[in-house]
């Protein structure tokens, strides 16, 4: 079962920063964070993950507080190719099972 | 484009048809998923193959049998489907062990069971 929470939709105006919040108050010090995203109708892509430090690729940024229980994904100039359903993820350390709750609907509005 | 690519991408089918869906991964990866995502819905593990052996099912009914003849194929057959099985399947792949795992999935196929 899914072990964060995440809000259910965000708008995002096109050009800004988009930052979606997630909690995982549960989390174990040994299990890292996911982020994902599915276009409509398409299988979900992966963006970044971490453990505890804060990650940065081409895609986005993750920033994880210290005491781990939330991060925070940033699209750093939002798109309207960004509109999408972002997943926030634990994976338990042991095991390669993902489970997907039901993510953040991203709007970004021109 | 991610390495995973799945057949057919759109599939009608009657409840008493016999089908199968196709897996194909060229990332050398050495697992294999099965997910089911119904509308509105989180999507769901449905099988999990590692080193070509199944090892999760789910609690998925008969009716979906998968097979995974070596680590790059993956099927999910498909006989006396429920209209509640029409959803998006999706297959994903990757490469056990390590901390940085990440899957990869296709770009599914969209069952419709009449």
């Amino acid at each position: 079962d899914a072990k964060t929470t995440q809000p259910t939709s965000m708008d995002c105006a096109e050009g800004r920063a988009a930052n979606l919040p997630c909690n995982h108050s549960t989390i174990s010090g040994n299990e890292y964070v996911y982020w994902y995203r599915q276009i409509h109708s398409q299988g979900p892509q992966y963006i970044i993950h971490g453990l505890k430090n804060n990650e940065t690729n081409e895609m986005a940024s993750l920033i994880i507080t210290e005491d781990r229980k939330s991060s925070t994904l940033i699209l750093p100039h939002a798109t309207l190719r960004d509109t999408a359903v972002y997943y926030c993820i634990v994976r338990p350390y042991t095991g390669n099972q993902f489970y997907f709750g039901t993510g953040t609907s991203l709007t970004v509005i021109p | 484009e991610t390495g995973v690519t799945q057949t057919p991408r759109h599939l009608v089918m009657g409840m008493t048809n016999k089908k199968s869906l196709k897996c194909e991964q060229h990332l050398g990866h050495n697992a294999m998923y099965w997910y089911k995502q119904s509308a509105k819905k989180p999507l769901e593990l449905m099988f999990v193959y590692s080193l070509e052996e199944r090892v999760e099912n789910n609690s998925v009914p008969s009716r979906f049998s998968p097979e995974c003849p070596n680590s790059s194929h993956l099927f999910l057959h498909l006989h006396t489907l429920q209209p509640e099985d029409s959803a998006l399947y999706l297959c994903a792949s990757s490469q056990e062990g390590g901390t940085g795992m990440q899957q990869f999935f296709g770009p599914g196929t969209r069952l419709t069971v009449l």
